[in-house]
C-alpha cells in the first residue's frame, strides 16, 4: 500500500543553519506530494506541495523537489528561524475512497531551533 | 475567515461520560475526515465522509460514531469515553475527485479522559 517514510526526530539546530527533512515515499500510480507544518498547539497547515515529477514546491523560504527516481520529496530551507520550530508531516495524495482524496501522512520531524 | 472550525478547543471528561465533537466547514469541500494525533504515532484517521450523506471507517474507527449533517458539517461522538481515548482530534476538509489539493485543518480539540 501507499506509505511515506520521514526522518525521525527531534531536529535541533542553531539559527541561520541549513534545514534538511529527508521524506521517501512509496505509492502505485503518480501521487502528489505535500509538506504540512504544525505549529505548537495548532492544526496543520499546508506548506508546500509538488504534483509530477521534477515540480519544485517553494513557500516561506522552504522548498522541495518532487524526485521520482529517488521516490523522495525532501524538505530544506537556507538559513532557519526560531519561528520555523514545529512539527513537520510528509503526506502523499492519491485517489481513494469514494472518489475522495486520500492523504497518506508520515510519522512527522519534530524541529527545534536555538537562538 | 474561511476554514475548518471545530468546536470544543478543550474538553475533560470523566470515564464513561459521552461527548460530541463538533466540526464545520465553509469551502464547500465535499470529503471531510476525523484524525487523533497521539505522540510518536502520528495522525491516525478515525472516520472519514467522501461525500455527503456517506460516511466510512478509518484506522481506528472503535469507539467512535460519526455523522455527515449536511455537507458543512461533521460531527464525532464518543458514547463511552475512555481513557485511551484522550488525545487530540483534527477534522479536516478536502475537494473530492482530484489528487492536488491537499487537505485543510482545523486547529484541533484537547480531549482529556480522567
Amino acid at each position: 500500500g501507499d506509505s511515506v517514510t520521514q526522518m525521525e526526530g527531534p531536529v535541533t539546530l542553531s539559527e541561520e543553519a541549513f534545514l534538511t527533512i529527508n521524506c521517501t515515499y512509496t505509492a502505485t500510480g503518480y501521487p502528489s506530494l505535500f509538506w504540512y507544518v504544525q505549529y505548537p498547539g495548532e492544526g496543520l497547515q499546508l506548506l508546500l506541495k509538488a504534483t509530477k515529477a521534477d515540480d519544485k514546491g517553494s513557500n516561506k523560504g522552504f522548498e522541495a523537489t518532487y524526485r521520482k527516481e529517488t521516490t523522495s520529496f525532501h524538505l530544506e530551507k537556507g538559513s532557519v528561524q526560531v519561528s520555523d520550530s514545529a512539527v513537520y508531516f510528509c503526506a502523499l495524495s492519491a485517489l481513494g475512497w469514494g472518489g475522495s482524496e486520500k492523504l497518506v501522512f508520515g510519522k512527522g520531524t519534530k524541529l527545534t531551533v536555538n537562538p | 475567515n474561511a476554514g475548518v472550525t471545530q468546536t470544543p478547543k478543550f474538553q475533560v471528561l470523566k470515564t464513561g461520560q459521552s461527548m460530541t465533537l463538533q466540526c464545520a466547514q465553509d469551502m464547500n469541500h465535499n470529503s471531510m475526515y476525523w484524525y487523533r494525533q497521539d505522540p510518536g504515532m502520528g495522525l491516525r484517521l478515525i472516520y472519514y465522509s467522501a461525500s455527503e450523506g456517506t460516511t466510512d471507517k478509518g484506522e481506528v474507527p472503535n469507539g467512535y460514531n460519526v455523522s455527515r449533517l449536511n455537507k458543512r458539517e461533521f460531527s464525532l461522538r464518543l458514547e463511552s469515553a475512555a481513557p485511551s481515548q484522550t488525545s487530540v482530534y483534527f477534522c479536516a476538509s478536502s475537494e473530492a475527485r482530484g489528487q492536488n489539493y491537499g487537505y485543510t485543518f482545523g486547529s484541533g480539540t484537547r480531549l482529556t479522559v480522567v
